[in-house]
């Protein structure tokens, strides 16, 4: 299975704040990769998928980047509502797996 | 909309048996490869399984072959998960999800979840 690595595993940010988040992948996985929000209790949210397409009716502050086996996830300016874990997705397989989550704290 | 509703989980012992159901409603079912994805409480998202539009095929995690199945009726706009041999370590919150439509199998919608807890 390819694994998926994603760092920091928690960052604490302030509003306003850039944020950047990396999931780094066992083997090349081209930019077969997306990103979820989850809040806690709740579903989690898709983001961005194909690395870099951002989900219709996402916030444009929201964005991805990255290909073969390193991937990042940049906030480019930290709202109240983002606070939340934030899950890397790797579907280039049929064996797919996520990443572990990076929290987003205060 | 689009919309998934999960239903079937609760408290079963070690060895029994689970079927969960999913409820698809606002958008066109039988277009869609479908998943199963769970949380066991506190860890992170584990992909379970995926089907074919047509039901004609389906993948599993390797851990997990041989004891669920995933299964849907199109006609009915429902997604299952027949869950045996049911162990300590399935107890999770298990989320219904939509495949997106662009290739690929990211998931574009998601239900709520229902808590499975096996537990004697």
């Amino acid at each position: 299975d390819i694994q998926m690595t994603q760092s920091p595993s928690t960052l604490s940010a302030s509003v306003g704040d850039r944020v950047t988040i990396t999931c780094r992948a066992s083997q090349s996985i081209s930019t077969w990769l997306a990103w979820y929000q989850q809040k806690p209790g709740k579903a989690p949210k898709l983001l961005i998928y194909k690395a870099s397409t951002l989900e219709s009716g996402v916030p444009l502050r929201f964005s991805g980047s990255g290909s073969g086996t390193e991937f990042t996830l940049t906030i480019s300016s930290l709202q109240p509502d983002d606070f939340a874990t934030y899950y890397c997705h790797q579907y280039s397989t049929y064996s797919q797996t996520f990443g572990q989550g990076t929290k987003v704290e205060i | 909309e689009a919309q998934l509703v999960e239903a079937g989980g609760g408290l079963v012992q070690p060895g029994g048996s689970l079927r969960l159901s999913c409820a698809a409603s606002g958008f066109t079912f039988s277009d869609h490869w479908m998943s199963w994805v769970r949380q066991a409480p506190g860890k992170e998202l584990e992909w379970v399984a995926n089907i074919r539009p047509g039901g004609s095929e389906s993948f599993y995690v390797d851990s997990l072959k041989g004891r669920f199945t995933i299964s849907r009726d199109n006609a009915k706009n429902s997604l299952y998960l027949q869950m045996t041999s049911l162990r300590a370590e399935d107890t999770a919150v298990y989320y219904c999800a939509r495949i997106g439509a662009a290739a690929g199998y990211y998931m574009d919608v998601w239900g709520k979840g229902t808590t499975v807890s096996v537990s004697s």
